[in-house]
């Protein structure tokens, strides 16, 4: 069966400091992958999304960027965090673009 | 663009009592409709899921029914328990080929004992 990691799990960092965050599924090959935020009480803004490794396509433009360096590896990163930044990372695959989304376990970033 | 509009929580209802959460969308061709459930400090899991029109998607005693005349894909469940106490989102597929997904802004839903 497939399975999606997230690490860390929860993460405190200091505004400009560098963020790397990362993800990685489990049991499938070439997945689709996305990156969500989640602020406090609030939807879900897609990030980036992948549909092989080196393709990202970014939704947003902001202060973070990702990298896909492996086929199950999906990393979110930022030169330097703002406090804007902070809030709950989510990361999804789906098997194909034409099925639902699976979420992992999320990050949780405070930026202080 | 594409959008979904779901009804604002919190709900807070007693257990045993009907759930109704309101999710309407607009959106261009026939996308996919699924609702999904997060649990505090969780990441999202689906719940059920409707390819097309008139079709009910269900599961652990929730249902909902893609309505495409009325462009809805409420959520329904009999009788709740304090276990269901979530915040539930609405989410429909865009027919883009990148398989992106737009989310409602969810829906907190309160049980009590």
């Amino acid at each position: 069966s497939q399975t999606i990691h997230q690490w860390p799990a929860t993460l405190v960092q200091p505004v400009g400091s560098p963020l790397s965050l990362e993800c990685t599924v489990e049991g499938t090959s070439n997945p689709n992958l996305y990156w969500y935020r989640q602020a406090a009480g609030r939807g879900l803004q897609l990030l980036f999304y992948s549909v092989g490794i080196g393709q990202i396509s970014s939704e947003v433009p902001q202060n973070l960027s990702a990298s896909r360096p492996q086929d199950r590896q999906f990393i979110l990163s930022s030169k330097k965090l703002l406090l804007s930044d902070s809030g709950f990372y989510l990361c999804a695959w789906s098997p194909s673009p034409r099925n639902e989304q699976y979420f992992g376990p999320g990050t949780r970033l405070t930026v202080t | 663009g594409d959008s979904v509009t779901q009804m604002e929580g919190p709900v807070t209802l007693s257990e045993e009592a009907f759930l109704t959460i309101n999710c309407t969308y607009t959106a261009t061709g026939y996308p996919s409709l699924f609702w999904y459930v997060q649990y505090p400090g969780e990441g999202l899991q689906l719940l059920l899921k409707a390819t097309k029109a008139d079709d009910k998607g269900s599961n652990k005693g929730f249902e909902a029914t893609y309505r495409k005349e009325t462009t809805s894909f409420h959520l329904e469940k009999g009788s709740v328990q304090v276990s269901d106490s979530a915040v539930y989102f609405c989410a429909l597929r865009l027919t883009d080929s990148w398989g992106k997904f737009q989310f409602g802004a969810g829906t907190q839903v309160v049980v009590t004992p």
